[in-house]
């Protein structure tokens, strides 16, 4: 059975910083571009950002360009979140989601399947 | 960035109804567009991808069509466990984007 299994959300100060986790089974980690996607409490989804199946390119969303950072570690089957100089807006449920195949070629694409999602909690 | 708008925000139905959403991005994406649902405190679900198929597993009375900048997602007849709120998204370049949803609640 395919599984993405988040952690590491909590309660940080703005300004602080935290690393999500997000450990992958049931498919050939290492094949698949991997996408962190948030949530605001009461909100829509907003796409943060993507790593390929290699770790060699990564995108981000302006919202989080310079603050974030995206990992992976594929010896784990490990996706990885470093948010830095958190504020009140990045409040939010983050989940980790399967990009494209590594043949495909491309990294931008649709997102299946997605983890159970971990909150993190912006607030002093 | 390529914005996504979604019509209408909220639709109010019944049971065995036929429901059509629409989503609108703001230049031409070919084909790289998605349909997801997402029901309440669950992750998102994939439905459809590439406009038009249908996500294994996922029911035959979902239905896309579209492409360029107008894409329609269809229910043919809803059903008890299709009261979600459904989401586009556009895959054609980043930053990656989605409308702002489309509830369908209980009339």
């Amino acid at each position: 059975e395919v599984q993405l299994l988040e952690s590491g959300g909590g309660l940080v100060q703005p300004g602080g910083s935290l690393r999500l986790s997000c450990a992958a089974s049931g498919f050939t980690f290492s094949s698949y571009a991997m996408n962190w996607v948030r949530q605001a409490p009461g909100k829509g989804l907003e796409w943060v950002s993507v790593i390929s199946a290699g770790g060699g390119s990564t995108y981000f969303a302006d919202s989080v360009k310079g603050r974030f950072t995206i990992s992976r570690d594929n010896s784990k089957n490990t996706l990885y979140l470093q948010m830095n100089s958190l504020r009140a807006e990045d409040t939010a449920v983050y989940y980790c989601a399967t990009g494209p195949h590594v043949d495909t070629t491309f990294i931008n694409g649709w997102f299946d399947p997605w983890g159970q999602g971990t909150l993190v909690t912006v607030s002093s | 960035d390529i914005q996504m708008t979604q019509s209408p925000s909220s639709v109010s139905a019944s049971v065995g109804d036929r429901v059509t959403i629409t989503c609108r991005a703001s230049q031409g994406i070919a084909r790289w567009f998605a349909w997801y649902q997402q029901r309440p405190g669950k992750a998102p679900k994939l439905l459809i991808y590439a406009a038009s198929t249908l996500q294994s597993g996922v029911p035959s009375r979902f239905s896309g069509s579209g492409s360029g900048t107008d894409f329609t997602l269809t229910i043919s007849s809803l059903q008890p466990e299709d009261f979600a709120t459904y989401y586009c998204q556009q895959a054609n370049s980043f930053p990656l984007t989605f409308g702002p949803g489309t509830k369908v609640d209980i009339k």
